[in-house]
């Protein structure tokens, strides 16, 4: 089976950096994705890694090591419109489907 | 505007009703998908398509019925609901499943069944 475990809730400060973690048992890896989601929004696609690493974009960052079935997602200079729910999802070689974790619920306050 | 558009956005159904919740993407894609979002829980893929082909039944109750008549186009045709039905659901699509890890999503139809 697959699991995606991930903080149910973060609360972070304007302009600070906050890290979110997701930890993932599957059978069959293809790379580890994040997505995030606005209240009463669609989720949308924030960054891929395949390989292990940093991989940048802008203010976000995500990483990956799959020795460690572990990833992140970076955010810094924290803004108050980054407030909304974050996912990560593992793509599954078998199946070629994403599977999502229960998703992070950050809150940036002034 | 994520280029995949749903209707309608918010649904109330009995339990012996038959509604359908409709989905267009307007981004050239060849892969679509159904996901059921409930409080606390994770996205639940429900069915996937790829060419107009059902290639993934994620074990889906036979009340839920989804429909593709072209790659543009997805329906999932709602019958005899059951009151833990109601959540979001959210269609998706990508250019093609090999590259499913990035999907657009819809903004979702909330459905509630009473």
């Amino acid at each position: 089976g697959q699991s995606l475990e991930q903080p149910s809730e973060v609360t972070a400060v304007e302009g600070a950096i906050v890290q979110i973690n997701c930890t993932y048992q599957t059978s069959g890896f293809y790379g580890l994705s994040w997505y995030q989601q606005h209240d009463g929004g669609a989720p949308t696609f924030l960054s891929y890694n395949a390989l292990d690493g940093l991989e940048e974009t802008g203010r976000f960052s995500s990483f990956l090591s799959r020795s460690d079935s572990y990833g992140y997602l970076l955010l810094q200079e924290l803004q108050m419109k980054d407030s909304a729910s974050y996912f990560c999802a593992v793509m599954n070689t078998g199946f070629q489907k994403l599977v999502f974790g229960t998703g992070t619920r950050l809150l940036v306050s002034p | 505007e994520t280029g995949v558009t749903q209707t309608p956005r918010h649904l109330v159904m009995g339990m012996t009703n038959k509604k359908s919740l409709k989905c267009e993407q307007h981004l050239g894609h060849n892969a679509m998908y159904w996901y059921k979002q409930s409080a606390k829980k994770p996205l639940e893929l429900m069915f996937v398509y790829s060419l107009e082909e059902r290639v993934e039944n994620n074990s889906v109750p036979s009340r839920f019925s989804p429909e593709c008549p072209n790659s543009s186009h997805l329906f999932l045709h709602l019958h005899t609901l059951q009151p833990e039905d109601s959540a979001l659901y959210l269609c998706a699509s990508s250019h093609n499943r090999a590259s499913g890890n990035t999907i657009y999503f819809g903004e979702g139809s909330w459905l509630t069944v009473v």
